[in-house]
């Protein structure tokens, strides 16, 4: 089973819509993030959590926002849904002795 | 502010050759870690090799190595004996050192393997 699970796969969804992202992870640990990748672009990141009552916004947060339910669940919201928030999306987290990000398969989304 | 900057946006190499990817790097910081990761087209993230700034050797992981070069912010990926399964998008990323520390991804290159 892979450490870094991210739920669904690939999504396809309209405009307006409220769409949520889960990830979880069995590697224990603390700190967790999202990312967004677009073609020619690299990964950007959205938001970041380094334990459960900790919430940070990354560099491109407007429209997406996040719960840490749990040390090892990390969801991603879009609340009302745009068609250029269609990326790849992925959740990774972190080892913070080796300072070491590990990432999730990636969850494709398309807005339509 | 880092950024990480890979310039050539595709390369292309034959079996069993070497083939160098290049990435430089900005930054005011003295300790930060330097990474490359490969995207094959599976779209895993996969890491393929990490630096320490501190440490002046070069790393190493089988066929892969890199080239640090601190004073010119280079950071150079080299891969020897290519084999199919190195095609792949391959992104540079860099670390600061820190309780806050983020990873900062260049665009990444596209390397084909040509058989």
């Amino acid at each position: 089973d892979a450490d870094v699970t991210q739920t669904p796969r690939n999504r396809i969804t309209k405009t307006g819509k409220r769409i949520m992202l889960e990830c979880s992870q069995t590697k224990g640990h603390d700190r967790m993030y999202w990312y967004r990748q677009d073609p020619g672009l690299g990964l950007q990141l959205i938001y970041y959590s380094f334990d459960v009552k900790d919430i940070n916004k990354g560099e491109i947060s407007d429209g997406y926002s996040v719960s840490r339910q749990a040390q090892a669940k990390f969801s991603l919201s879009l609340e009302s849904a745009i068609p250029n928030q269609t990326a790849l999306y992925f959740c990774a987290t972190s080892d913070l002795a080796k300072n070491i990000q590990y990432f999730g398969a990636g969850t494709r989304l398309s807005v339509l | 502010a880092q950024t990480v900057t890979q310039s050539q946006p595709e390369m292309s190499v034959q079996e069993a050759e070497t083939v160098t990817l290049s990435c430089t790097y900005d930054t005011s910081e003295n300790n930060y870690y330097l990474f490359w990761y490969k995207q094959p087209p599976s779209r895993q993230m996969i890491l393929v090799i990490r630096q320490e700034a501190y440490k002046q050797q070069n790393a190493t992981e089988n066929r892969f190595s890199v080239n640090f070069q601190k004073a010119a912010k280079s950071f150079s990926l080299k891969i020897s004996d290519s084999q199919l399964g190195d095609t792949a998008m391959y992104f540079c990323a860099f670390m600061t050192r820190g309780a806050n520390s983020k990873l900062t991804f260049g665009k990444g290159i596209t390397l084909s393997v040509r058989p």
